[in-house]
């Protein structure tokens, strides 16, 4: 089983609405999580970070955690064209010092 | 700096040369990584630094791949002998503190290797 997985495939959204990302990982002691953003040949850049159970909201992103099921989501309210990209999702294992990413889930906003 | 800058940003070699691949991080950043990104994958973590000590290489691919940091701060990854299969971006990231106490990494530009 993988570190982190996200098996969806490209997710095309209209202007406006809510795109959905989800992302399991494997080890139960893992301790903090984040998601990532790439757009096209840059570099990921931080977009929110969970580390508690629940749900964490900023701005229009609102991150979900839920250790129990080893389950953490992404979602993007009111989407625009600018949020086309690749969403990377990111664990910290409990007792290691790296990020393991996921290969990450395109989205596409369309006008 | 600012952010965490990588050198050089793009390098096309020939099979079998050696290459090395520049990060200088954040400053008064302590931990200090290094990514691997093929062509539609992701991250691929090749090691991490913590001060000029490299706590964790599980990632480094053979023994062609080596790092090193100096004075805390810049750090090289080296190739040696590249073959194909090394064509990638190179991500260099950096964070105030190690990610096991739940610290962010912020990333370089990478250096987009390319060998012929």
């Amino acid at each position: 089983q993988k570190e982190v997985e996200q098996n969806s495939g490209p997710l095309s959204v209209p202007e406006g609405a809510i795109a959905s990302l989800n992302c399991t990982y494997s080890d139960r002691g893992s301790q903090s999580f984040f998601w990532y953003r790439q757009y096209s040949g840059k570099s990921p850049e931080l977009i929110m970070f969970i580390y508690s159970n629940g749900d964490k909201e900023d701005g229009r992103f609102t991150a979900q955690l839920n250790k129990a099921s080893q389950y953490v989501s992404l979602l993007i309210r009111d989407s625009q064209p600018s949020d086309s990209a690749t969403y990377l999702c990111a664990v910290n294992m409990k007792g290691n010092n790296r990020l393991a990413f996921g290969k990450g889930n395109q989205v596409v906003v369309i006008p | 700096g600012a952010g965490v800058s990588q050198s050089p940003s793009n390098k096309v070699t020939e099979k079998g040369k050696d290459v090395e691949l520049r990060c200088d991080p954040i400053s008064g950043h302590t931990a200090l990584y290094w990514y691997r990104q093929s062509l539609g994958q992701g991250l691929e973590f090749l090691i991490y630094f913590q001060g000029n000590s490299a706590p964790d290489k599980s990632g480094l691919p053979s023994d062609r791949f080596s790092a090193e940091r100096t004075g805390g701060s810049v750090s090289t990854l080296t190739i040696q002998r590249t073959q194909q299969e090394d064509s990638a971006v190179y991500l260099c990231a950096s964070s105030l503190a190690p990610a096991g106490g739940g610290n962010t990494i912020y990333f370089g530009e990478g250096s987009w290797l390319t060998v012929v």
